[in-house]
């Protein structure tokens, strides 16, 4: 069964420093990665998604890199804006499409 | 990009009834629709996965005759609670794919049992 772990559980940083958000799985046969955010009481929004096949994505201020063999990925916000506070899942899928997520790291961006 | 609608939102309502949320995609035909939940701090757990015109999957822990699910088109899905509890309090959360693409999310349902 798929693991998924995300370090820290939680982040406070100053606005305009860079934030890096870790994820963790324990199966390295994965179909993709993706990262979503969720605002309080909200669904998801998909933010980033990377194929097994590749090491990275980027869209704006936000990069994730995938290293499957070790079972890691990281998710990297530049100069962080309190609009950035959410909370940030990472979701595996498996090659039988579930998803697997892990707990979340919320963060906070003051102003 | 594609949009999926959740409804309701919140809902409130007393011990022992029954409540059904729907799952709508709005602007692609979901050949598959899966069903999440979410306590407060936790990640979200897949409840089960239902395709179109087929009985949903249910995952492991997960009583199919308490959480009735219906797909009975591309583009409608229902989970019913039956004899809610309070335990059965959470956050809810659908999402539709179209063939092996990617889940899109709705914006989930809070439901409060008293």
């Amino acid at each position: 069964k798929q693991e998924v772990t995300q370090i820290p559980a939680a982040l406070s940083v100053p606005e305009g420093e860079n934030l890096v958000l870790n994820c963790s799985f324990t199966d390295s046969a994965i179909y993709n990665l993706q990262w979503f955010r969720q605002d309080p009481g909200k669904g998801l929004t998909s933010l980033l998604l990377i194929q097994s096949s590749q090491r990275e994505q980027t869209s704006g201020r936000l990069n994730a890199s995938l290293d499957k063999s070790s079972g890691r990925s990281t998710l990297y916000i530049a100069a962080s804006q309190p609009g950035d506070s959410a909370t940030y899942l990472c979701a595996v899928r498996s090659n039988d499409y579930k998803l697997s997520f892990g707990a979340g790291t919320t963060v906070t961006v003051r102003a | 990009g594609a949009v999926v609608s959740q409804h309701p939102s919140w809902v409130i309502c007393k011990s022992g009834t029954s409540v059904k949320i729907e799952c709508r995609s709005l602007d692609f035909q979901a050949t598959t629709m899966f069903w999440y939940r979410q306590f407060p701090k936790q990640s979200l757990m897949l409840m089960a996965t239902s395709n179109e015109g087929s009985k949903a999957t249910y995952e492991q822990g997960v009583e199919k005759d308490k959480f009735l699910i219906n797909h009975a088109s591309l583009t409608l899905s229902t989970l019913t609670v039956t004899s809610a509890h309070p335990e059965d309090s959470s956050f809810y959360i659908c999402s539709a794919a179209q063939s092996n693409q990617p889940q899109h999310f709705g914006d989930g349902t809070r439901l409060s049992i008293l």
